[in-house]
């Protein structure tokens, strides 16, 4: 099993642009989870998902869309990128809502 | 005032010390209680996994809860260099609701 899997490690953007950061899980999970992470703010929660065509908005949604077609893939989409939206992306998944989140290995957003 | 409060550190210690490391939360809602790992340019990866108040052991860790008090502990037996990594604390409400809130990490280096 691969995981959890994201793509790119690395991305710069201009602000303005639109990009999506791919996740993909091999593990049969129902649960998937879009954070960021910042200095001095921990890992915020963006958007959720509790299974497929299922998602639901977390503690800093704005400037994010996701999507869930299938169980393996959860892209995040940025719409108009902006120097706030710099930070270092995770998605993790999990079996139930009660069972272990296996995170991803991140991807690095800079947005100038 | 966030929900969950962490000391960021660092906090340096001697190889083989006991390390302690705690969070503070102020939403007595919160029912399951975690402990995640991140080494440099990693995901987290779940360390330990409570529900409600006690103590957990697994190997060197040990987690403990005290919901009366709204405080919760990992305590690192014999640390080891190996244990030098940041270390989230992360909590949520009763299952339904499928949202984490993590502390802000608190960073350990263990000196050889």
């Amino acid at each position: 099993n691969a995981g959890v899997t994201q793509t790119p490690k690395f991305q710069v953007l201009k602000t303005g642009q639109s990009m999506t950061l791919q996740c993909a899980q091999d593990m049969n999970h129902e649960y998937m989870s879009w954070y960021r992470q910042d200095p001095g703010m921990g890992l915020r929660l963006i958007h959720y998902s509790v299974g497929a065509g299922i998602t639901d908005q977390g503690e800093v949604p704005n400037g994010y869309n996701v999507s869930r077609s299938t169980t393996e893939d959860f892209p995040l989409r940025l719409l108009s990128a902006a120097p706030s939206q710099t930070s270092v992306y995770f998605c993790a998944s999990s079996y139930s809502d009660t069972d272990t989140q296996y995170f991803g290995p991140g991807t690095r957003l800079t947005v100038l | 005032q966030k929900e969950v409060e962490q000391d960021p550190g660092p906090l340096s210690v001697p190889e083989g010390a006991i390390v302690s490391l705690n969070c503070t939360y102020s939403n007595s809602a919160f029912q399951y209680f975690m402990w995640y790992r991140q080494y440099s340019r990693k995901g987290p990866e779940l360390l330990m996994y409570t529900y409600s108040s006690g103590n957990k052991e697994d190997g060197r860790f040990t987690a403990q809860v005290d919901k009366s008090s709204k405080y919760i502990s990992l305590f690192i037996r014999d640390s080891q260099p190996s244990d030098s990594a940041t270390y989230l604390c992360a909590m949520r409400r009763p299952s339904g609701t499928y949202k984490y809130i993590f502390g802000t990490g608190t960073r350990l280096k263990v000196l050889a």
